[in-house]
């Protein structure tokens, strides 16, 4: 069974530019969550989307959104990047079959804003 | 709120023992526990629900104090490949069974030969 693909794996951006990042989950798995880690604020929730729908939201400014699409595959955008937003983006994949809580996490996309 | 592990790092030798807790302000719905090596994504260890017996396999348990909404994580005997960084991840009754997750700040565990 593949696992997580988020891409891209690495980026650099300039401060006032947007990005948009993809996640692809586990075959199967409704609910695509987003997190962002830095070294000082640690594992952030950003929003989870569940069969299309924003189920959950953190404390994200509205420059941080995100959507589903039908087959599951969830994207993520930040609009007018900060350097502050420099961060490695992480998407987790759960709800299949004998959902456990489980939460599968992709390798992240790293994002670097100049 | 964020959930408080403490200590934030841990040195051991091979074979020995650590625990690591996690504590929370709020009413628990769950507890999970995540390992991250460097470089790599988070790694599910296991999960504890409120109600729920304490769990483990392996050389590696956890236990969750509902009166006190505090968590432990206990290695035994550890090994070289037990080094990463531990994160506890809480969940609330309003956002059980999703993907939503507060995670500590994490307790860096480094296991020497």
């Amino acid at each position: 069974k593949a696992g997580v693909t988020q891409t891209p794996r690495y980026l650099i951006k300039t401060r006032g530019q947007q990005v948009t990042l993809s996640c692809s989950p586990i075959s199967g798995h409704r609910s695509v969550s987003w997190y962002q880690q830095t070294p000082g604020q640690g594992l952030q929730f950003l929003f989870e989307y569940f069969s299309e729908t924003q189920r959950n939201k953190g404390n994200f400014p509205g420059r941080f959104s995100g959507r589903q699409f039908s087959n599951s595959r969830s994207e993520m955008n930040v609009s007018t990047l900060e350097l502050g937003d420099s961060a490695l983006y992480l998407c987790a994949s759960s709800g299949g079959q004998g959902f456990t809580g489980e939460l599968f996490f992709g390798e992240g996309s790293r994002l670097t804003v100049l | 709120q964020q959930p408080v592990q403490s200590p934030q790092a841990v040195i051991l030798r091979e074979g020995e023992d650590a625990v690591i807790n996690c504590s929370s302000s709020k009413a628990l719905y769950s507890v999970h526990w995540y390992r991250q090596k460097h470089g790599e994504a988070p790694v599910f260890l296991m999960i504890l629900l409120k109600g729920g017996e304490q769990k483990g396999h392996d050389k590696i348990s956890a236990s969750f104090n509902e009166k006190k909404q505090q968590s432990s994580l206990y290695l035994t005997a550890s090994q070289l490949s037990y080094s990463g960084t531990y994160f506890c991840g809480t969940a609330t009754e309003g956002s059980g069974n999703t993907g939503k997750l507060i995670f500590g700040q994490g307790t860096t565990l480094q296991v020497k030969p």
